[in-house]
């Protein structure tokens, strides 16, 4: 099966910062990385799929890059609803993997 | 309006079953991958298994933590997805998450991803 680790687990920032989160597979995926976005005793939500494609209705501050084993989530200007954990997940072949998560708070 | 919603979550004991059941509406159920993902508490996501589309045959593929003893079915005409849990174990207590799985065929490469989510049903498997 395909490992996927992402990076960190946690952060914090400030509204208006500039953020990063990493994920890795522990194979190459080509560009089939997908990206949720949870909040507390909610579902997940689609944000960006085959690794750099906006969902529709989602915030253009939020951007993904990457092929092969390493992608980037990028939140150019954080905003107070942002406060949530960040999920990849590869859909190259089944069984899919998500990452761990990566719990971002706003200061 | 596109909505998924589960239903039939319940506290059984260890080795007991359950039948979860998932209602789309807004869409054609048939025409679309379906997939289970589950959470436990505290926890992340885990994928368990999915469905293919009509043209696919429906086919199924399961995550080994569940193979052999989950078993995803649909019924067409209710425009319904089930989740049928045998021999169910503590571990498999979570919430489980049914999803509409999006088929984009980008230059003759196939992307799945899951766009559309129910809001999920609770399953405590504990004696």
């Amino acid at each position: 099966d395909i490992q996927m680790t992402q990076s960190p687990s946690s952060l914090s920032a400030s509204v208006g910062d500039r953020l990063s989160i990493t994920c890795r597979a522990s194979q190459s995926i080509r560009s089939s990385l997908n990206w949720y976005q949870q909040t507390p005793g909610k579902a997940p939500k689609l944000l960006i799929y085959a690794a750099s494609s906006l969902q529709s209705g989602v915030p253009s501050r939020f951007s993904g890059s990457g092929s092969g084993t390493d992608f980037t989530l990028t939140i150019s200007s954080l905003q107070p609803e942002d406060s949530a954990t960040y999920y990849c997940q590869h859909s190259y072949t089944t069984p899919y993997t998500f990452g761990q998560g990566t719990k971002l708070e706003i200061k | 309006e596109v909505q998924l919603v589960e239903s039939g979550g319940y506290l059984v004991q260890p080795g007991g079953s359950l039948r979860l059941s998932c209602a789309a509406s807004g869409f054609t159920l048939s025409d679309h991958y379906m997939d289970w993902v589950r959470q436990a508490p505290g926890k992340g996501l885990e994928w368990v298994g999915r469905t293919g589309d009509k043209p696919n045959s429906h086919t199924t593929d399961y995550a080994a933590s569940v193979k052999g003893r989950f078993t995803i079915s649909r019924d067409d005409s209710k425009n319904s997805l089930y989740l049928q849990m045998n021999s169910l174990k503590t571990e498999d207590t979570a919430v489980y998450y049914c999803a509409r799985t999006w088929v984009w065929n980008y230059l003759g490469y196939y992307y799945y991803y899951m766009d559309v989510w129910g809001k999920g049903t609770t399953v405590t498997v504990s004696s």
